[in-house]
């Protein structure tokens, strides 16, 4: 398998422009997870997916960002407008949940965002 | 809300020498605990979890980790480290109680640094 696939994966912008972030998880997975990293902060869960369907949005900072998964393969993550305090790596995961618990979730590379 | 906490945030050690890596974690019930490793501009990978059974786990690389409720600690060790072990470790926690243990939290990071 592939792994999770994160695009771009760098990715600078200037303030006030909107930015995609798209993400493809790990075939027949059902969960999908959306984290961003800066060192302030650390690794931070902002929303994630089962089914599709938006679980747990509570992480996401603000009405600037949303995230979608439109169908079991693809998820998006947009910002807009974007500010320089949005300067991070954004990672996708995915993981499969079977038997009453909780699967490994597995990371994709990361999207390293930069808004000057 | 869980919080943990890695009260190290950077550990030198000399290749080939035993490595500690401490984690503590808030709540007392019932919780999944992981291990992840970061190497420089990747995603994280799993390296091991604990969710029900011997409190030791072993994992890849060598890795392994305890358990311990009564002190709310999940620590890692590896007995012999290598230089390829240069990477930072991040614990993680999930209440099994609040999204059905999918909800993982992440501790600040401790970043290993093997030399020679």
């Amino acid at each position: 398998d592939a792994g999770v696939i994160q695009s771009p994966r760098h990715e600078v912008t200037e303030m006030g422009q909107e930015v995609t972030l798209r993400c493809k998880p790990i075939s027949g997975h059902d969960y999908l997870f959306w984290y961003r990293q800066t060192m302030m902060r650390g690794l931070e869960l902002l929303i994630y997916f089962n089914n599709n369907v938006p679980i747990d949005d509570s992480g996401m900072p603000e009405d600037r960002f949303s995230a979608k998964m439109p169908n079991a393969s693809f998820s998006t993550l947009k910002i807009q407008p974007s500010e320089p305090r949005d300067s991070a790596v954004y990672f996708c995961a995915s993981s499969l949940r079977w038997g009453g618990r909780t699967d490994t979730q597995y990371f994709g590379p990361g999207t390293r965002l930069t808004v000057l | 809300a869980q919080s943990v906490t890695q009260l190290d945030s950077q550990v030198p050690v000399f290749e080939e020498a035993p490595v500690e890596l401490r984690c503590n974690y808030s709540s007392s019930v019932s919780v999944y605990l992981f291990w992840y490793v970061q190497y420089p501009n990747q995603g994280l990978q799993l390296l091991l979890k604990y969710l029900s059974g011997s409190t030791l786990v072993k994992g890849i690389n060598g890795f392994e980790a305890e358990f311990n409720k009564s002190q709310t600690s999940f620590h890692l060790r590896k007995p012999s480290v290598h230089i390829s072990d240069t990477a930072e470790y991040f614990c993680a926690v999930s209440d099994i109680l609040t999204g059905g243990g999918n909800k993982l939290t992440f501790g600040t990071g401790t970043q290993l640094k093997v030399e020679l």
